[in-house]
């Protein structure tokens, strides 16, 4: 199993700019995480998935942040328009169905926006 | 609301003694809690769950308790080596739903 995929690995981009972090989940995993991770805050949940529909949103910081999960096996988390604080590592985790909750990262997007 | 509080001084140690991680949490009762590993330019990797029932855990050299009363984890490693130097965040479940709230992580590491 390759694990949960990430693209593109690092992202640089002018303020204003649309920005899309792609993510593919392991295969057969019905739940999908999007975190974002910051020295200053930590890893924060912006929003998850279950069976492709999205379940809480909370997260999101503003409206400029959307996220979409069209199959069970791609998800698109977009930032539009981008500011310089939305620099920060994005990561896709997924897991299973089950009480455990133990979820797989995947490598993570290094965003730097100009 | 829910609080998970990691030492966020970073702990140095020598190679072959025992480093302890301490997780504190607060306005929580979970049913269970989980350690992860996180390298510099990876995503946090999961190493160990521990139940509300359960008082200790081991996977190899490493070892985790959990104190419910004290609501308080400890995550040792014993006999550490440098290839553990790391980041080690504990997570706890969210009260409703299938999250996780993710501690700020404690740097740990280990010199030759």
């Amino acid at each position: 199993d390759a694990g949960v995929i990430q693209s593109p690995r690092h992202e640089v981009t002018e303020m204003g700019q649309e920005v899309t972090l792609r993510c593919k989940p392991i295969s057969g995993h019905d739940y999908l995480f999007w975190y974002r991770q910051t020295m200053m805050r930590g890893l924060e949940l912006l929003i998850y998935f279950n069976n492709n529909v999205p379940i809480d949103d909370s997260g999101m910081p503003e409206d400029r942040f959307s996220a979409k999960m069209p199959n069970a096996s791609f998800s698109t988390l977009k930032i539009q328009p981008s500011e310089p604080r939305d620099s920060a590592v994005y990561f896709c985790a997924s897991r299973s169905s089950g009480f455990t909750d133990t979820q797989y990262f995947g490598p993570g997007t290094r965003l730097t926006v100009l | 609301s829910q609080k998970i509080e990691q030492n966020s001084e970073a702990l140095n140690i020598q190679e072959g003694k025992t480093a302890t991680l301490t997780c504190n949490y607060t306005n929580y009762s979970p049913a269970y809690l989980q350690w992860y590993r996180q390298d510099p330019g990876r995503g946090p990797v999961f190493l160990l769950l521990i139940r509300e029932n359960e008082k200790e855990k081991r996977k190899e050299r490493l070892k985790v308790t959990f104190d419910t009363t004290l609501k308080q984890s400890l995550f040792h490693i014993t006999a550490s080596q440098p290839a553990d130097s790391a980041t080690y965040l504990c997570a706890l479940p969210k009260a409703a739903g299938n999250k996780l709230t993710f501690g700020g992580g404690t740097r740990v590491l280990v010199k030759p």
